[in-house]
């Protein structure tokens, strides 16, 4: 087990809705990232956040945004749901920026359908 | 050209047969490169990781990085019921604020008892 937590486990919404995922690091790592893995691709990139200010972003629309906390814990929320949204959001923690962020430990996911 | 490409599979062997998965890449910058594994539904697991040229070898697990040729492979001896699962190649330029990691799509292998 890698330590990180992600919560709920799955989701089901409706186009157009917004929803909320949450994530918890491993103590110590002050480096968040989040992924969305559409079924039988590899995980994208969508930002990643350092000491709760974020520090990059991948292709991803505006209505992606997130948080991250003092106490490890992290939100990804997506604003105006799309059926292209369907995936399995990961998020991952690393101990660093400079360096260990290569070595980012992956929580189990939140499968997320959108209907 | 995707930055990563990575052959699908699916990819059957029997138990104990040796199993090579391999990546190429198009971005001379990634200088982190990593393999991961990936049971059904559940998160990425980070196997090995590689700084840079060369090979590493942990247990079964063997990682071969070729910069010149970006081409990245990883080994498997012995292969065990155990190891089916989806393995994901993934690269980073590291450092600063090139820190993302870009992953390959990955290789579905299934060891057959």
């Amino acid at each position: 087990e890698t330590g990180v937590t992600q919560s709920p486990t799955h989701l089901i919404k409706t186009r157009g809705q917004q929803v909320t995922l949450r994530c918890s690091s491993q103590s110590g790592h002050n480096t968040v990232s989040w992924y969305q893995q559409a079924l039988g691709q590899g995980p994208q990139f969508i930002f990643q956040y350092y000491r709760e200010e974020e520090n990059g972003r991948g292709n991803f629309p505006p209505r992606f945004s997130g948080l991250q906390f003092p106490n490890y814990s992290s939100e990804l929320n997506v604003n105006a749901l799309e059926l292209d949204d369907s995936a399995l959001y990961l998020c991952a923690s690393s101990a660093g920026r400079v360096n260990f962020n290569v070595q980012q430990y992956f929580g189990p996911g939140t499968r997320l359908t959108v209907t | 050209q995707k930055e990563v490409e990575q052959d699908p599979g699916p990819l059957s062997v029997p138990e104990g047969a040796i199993v090579s998965l391999n990546c190429t890449y198009s971005n001379s910058a990634f200088q982190y490169f990593m393999w991961y594994r990936q049971y059904s539904r559940k998160g990425p697991e980070l196997l090995m990781y590689t700084y840079s040229s060369g090979n590493k070898e942990d247990g079964r697990f063997t990682a071969q990085v070729d910069k010149s040729s970006k081409y990245i492979s990883l080994f498997i001896r012995d292969s065990q019921p155990s190891d089916s699962a989806t393995y994901l190649c993934a690269m980073s330029e590291g450092g600063g604020s090139n820190y993302k990691l870009t992953f390959g799509k990955g290789t579905l292998l299934t060891v057959n008892p």
